[in-house]
């Protein structure tokens, strides 16, 4: 298996500029993650997806921030305006939900490094 | 107060060395406790993995999970230049949901 897939793996734009990003989860993985890192703040999940549906997005910072899972194998991460200070690297997740005691372990992408100037 | 908390300073440490890091956390509903590696410019990937209490072991690293504490830890016994990354703590309620992170510690191993 490929792994999840991101693209870009690097964008830089300007400020005022409309972003996205996108994700290809791991095929049979039904539950999807973005999360957004750096170096003040650490790694935070911004939304989640279980089965396509989003089932939390208190992380997503304010209503420039939006995200979609149209189908099982896609998902995009929209910023419109962006900002400097969406500069960041966002990573993607996937991971099979199962029992109970499975589905914990969830597999990263590699991440877009989102620099807007 | 933050659900994980992880002291995110850099630790350099001797080839041969033990490293020890830990984490704290305020969610008593925590279950499941991780301990993520993330090298640089790559995406994280699980090390190790515990339910509940007690103590986990694979090859060079240890997990302790210290519920009455609320305290986890990771041991790297005999630490190579290849263990040179970022370890950051995870855990989660239910299997399911999401996972809260620490913010993680940078760890070097010098030759």
């Amino acid at each position: 298996d490929a792994g999840v897939i991101q693209s870009p793996r690097h964008e830089v734009t300007e400020m005022g500029q409309e972003v996205t990003l996108r994700c290809k989860p791991i095929s049979g993985h039904n539950s999807l993650f973005w999360y957004r890192q750096t170096m003040m703040r650490g790694l935070e999940l911004l939304i989640y997806f279980n089965n396509n549906v989003p089932i939390d997005d208190s992380g997503m910072p304010e209503d420039r921030f939006s995200a979609k899972m149209p189908n099982a194998s896609f998902s995009t991460l929209k910023i419109q305006p962006s900002e400097p200070r969406d500069s960041a690297v966002y990573f993607c997740a996937s991971r099979k939900l199962a029992g109970d005691r499975g589905g914990v372990e969830q597999f990263f992408g590699p991440g877009t490094r989102l620099t807007v100037l | 107060q933050k659900e994980v908390e992880q002291d995110p300073g850099p630790l350099s440490v001797p080839e041969g060395a033990i490293v020890s890091l830990n984490c704290t956390y305020s969610n008593s509903a925590f279950q499941y406790f991780m301990w993520y590696r993330q090298y640089s410019r790559k995406g994280p990937e699980l090390l190790m993995y515990t339910y509940s209490s007690g103590n986990k072991e694979d090859g060079r690293f240890t997990a302790q999970v210290d519920k009455s504490s609320k305290y986890i830890s990771l041991f790297i016994r005999d630490s190579q230049p290849s263990d040179s990354a970022t370890y950051l703590c995870a855990m989660s309620a239910n299997g399911n949901n999401r996972l809260a992170f620490g913010k993680g510690n940078q760890v070097v191993v010098i030759p």
